[in-house]
């Protein structure tokens, strides 16, 4: 059974730091790319971040381009999603979900950790 | 970017009617084009994709149509179970981008 397992969320004032981590089991990790997606509350999903197999591609949405970082661990069946210079726009469940590996669809999703941006 | 638009923000419909959300793209996504379904409290769930197809698991009643820049998710006989907030998103260009979502509520 694929599982994604999202932890690292918490409370951060403006312009501090937080990094995400989700573990990933029940399927064979490094074959997939792999995404983060953001869902701030009451409101709609925005993809934020993509990286391929073995971590030497990555994109990012315009908004956090340069303060977010994107990268994973195949030996350790892990994604991560270092955050630098948090904003309150940035609160939101933070989703950890995996490409279907034909197109660019996400076919699974974690269960989302909370990140709290405000003074 | 493209923006996706779903309208209206929430449709009524009784158990057993015939259910049909719209997306329309700014610009053409090619059927590069998923739709979610996200319940209360949960992660969004993977319903179709490339427009028209339906993931392992994924009951019958849900279909997909479409091209270009517009695109249907009719659910033949709704569910109580498919009372949610539905989703589309667009995988054509990045950013991939969703629409603000069509909440489906019991009438």
């Amino acid at each position: 059974e694929v599982q994604l397992v999202e932890s690292g969320g918490g409370s951060v004032q403006p312009g501090g730091s937080l990094r995400l981590s989700c573990a990933a089991s029940g399927f064979t990790f490094s074959s997939f790319w792999m995404s983060w997606v953001r869902q701030a509350p009451g409101k709609g999903l925005e993809w934020v971040a993509n990286i391929n197999q073995d971590g030497s591609e990555n994109y990012y949405v315009d908004s956090v381009e340069g303060r977010f970082t994107i990268s994973r661990e195949n030996a350790k069946n892990s994604l991560y999603l270092q955050m630098d210079g948090l904003r309150a726009e940035d609160t939101a469940v933070y989703y950890c979900a995996r490409k279907l590996y034909i197109t660019n669809a996400l076919d699974y999703w974690g269960q989302g950790t909370l990140v709290a941006v405000s003074t | 970017d493209i923006v996706m638009t779903q309208s209206p923000a929430t449709l009524s419909w009784s158990p057993g009617d015939r259910a049909t959300l719209s997306c329309r793209a700014s610009h053409s996504v090619s059927s590069n084009l998923a739709w979610y379904q996200q319940k209360p409290g949960q992660s969004p769930r993977l319903l179709m994709y490339d427009a028209s197809t339906r993931p392992t698991g994924i009951p019958a009643r849900f279909s997909g149509s479409g091209s270009g820049t517009e695109y249907t998710l009719t659910i033949s006989s709704l569910q109580s179970e498919d009372f949610a907030v539905y989703y589309c998103q667009q995988y054509n260009n990045w950013p991939y981008t969703f629409g603000r979502g069509t909440k489906v509520e019991i009438k």
